[in-house]
Parts: C-alpha cells; structure tokens; sequence
C-alpha cells in the first residue's frame, strides 16, 4: 500500500506570493491533517479534513486555508506569503477523524522557503 | 490546555546501550498517545500507538508504556544502533481532536 505523498518537495517562493500544497492520502483515509514545522515553535496543527469538510482547525491567520476532494485529496493554500511562513508542511492520514481514527501516517513534507 | 514535554531534549549513547525516552502530558483524559520519529528534513515515521485502555505496546527493539494516572509515557529502545539516530517525537490525541505534539527528544547513537 503506498504512503502518503506530498507534492512538491521543495518550494521557493517571495513574500505576497501565494502558494498550493498537495497531500494524496494512504488508500481508504478519510482524514488528513496539516501540520507546519518551524524549529522554534515545533509541530502546530493547521487543520483537519474529513469526508471534504474542515472538522478542526488551529491557531493560524486566514490566509491559510484548504480543501479537500471527494477522493479525499487534499490541498492546503498560503495566500500572501510572509517570511515567517518559511517552515516544513507536513500532512497525515488516519481511517477515521482523529483521534478516532487511530494512528496517523505522515507524509515527507514540503519545504518552503519564503525569501 | 494539554501540554506535553519531552526529557531530555537531546542524548548521546554509545551502541549497544538500552535507552528510555520520557514523556509527559498535563490532561490525563487522552484518547490515545502515539510514538514517532524524524530523521533530519524528513516527515514522521510512526512507531507505536497506545490507546487509553492500553498499558503498553511493543515491535520488535521498541517498548512504549502509557501511565494515564501519572501523565507518563516511556519508550524503552533495546540494543540501540547507529541508525535509530533521529528525533523522537510523542503526540496526544484528545479531547481537542488533534494531535498534541512535544518537543522532541533528539537521540544520537555512538557507534
């Protein structure tokens, strides 16, 4: 069974860009979840989607939002770039809505640098 | 508000030695706690998830604990080798529906 994927890898972008990020699910996840990756603030929960609706969503301004496909793709948007929004974005997939849904799965992630 | 901490933050041991990583949470009403490692830029591989109901669970050189009571979980990592070099990640998952993670524990292994 293939592990989540994210795409693209690497990102390089200038401040007020916009930015998309794709994440496909291991086969038969429902929920996928964002998380960003900073050296000074750790892990933080972006938010989660389940059957194409966001259940839960973290701390962070409105210019991050995403969506989720009937296939249960998902993809998250930065809209306005800031260079503190340089970070590791990272997506995961559990069965069901966490944390029901038992363990999750974590995909390699997408650097993006915001110069 | 769940918080969840990681001690040590870093250590160094040569191979071959048994090592046990800490982990605390503040909010002992967890649905479950799961165990992961980062190699360097990569994303988070899972190593064992532990249900609220559980005491333990283990694979192959890995033993995870869970003491709710206590807000406690260790993972125990038998026989360390070079390669279990990477930084141990613990998560919470509950009342808030997503994963709590801590800080990290970053392991390095002599060889």
């Amino acid at each position: 069974k293939a592990g989540v994927t994210q795409t693209p890898r690497y990102l390089i972008k200038t401040r007020g860009q916009q930015v998309t990020l794709s994440c496909s699910p291991i086969s038969g996840h429902r929920s996928v979840s964002w998380y960003q990756q900073t050296p000074g603030q750790g892990l933080q929960f972006l938010f989660e989607y389940f059957s194409e609706t966001q259940r839960n969503k973290g701390n962070f301004p409105g210019r991050f939002s995403g969506r989720q496909f009937s296939n249960s793709r998902s993809e998250m948007n930065v809209s306005t770039l800031e260079l503190g929004d340089s970070a590791l974005y990272l997506c995961a997939s559990s069965l069901d809505l966490v944390p029901l849904g038992g363990e999750q799965f974590f995909g390699p992630g997408t650097r993006l640098t915001v110069l | 508000k769940q918080e969840v901490t990681q001690i040590p933050a870093a250590l160094s041991v040569p191979e071959g030695e048994n090592l046990v990583l800490n982990c605390s949470f503040t909010d002992s009403a967890i649905y479950n706690l799961q165990w992961f490692r980062q190699d360097p830029g990569k994303g988070l591989t899972s190593l064992l998830l532990i249900q609220s109901s559980q005491r333990e669970q283990t694979s192959g050189r890995l033993n995870a604990s869970l003491d709710k009571s206590s807000g406690r979980s260790t993972l125990y990592i038998a026989a360390s080798q070079p390669g279990d070099s990477a930084t141990y990640l613990c998560a919470v998952g509950g009342a808030t529906n997503k994963l709590i993670f801590g800080t990290g524990t970053l392991l390095a292994v002599q060889p």
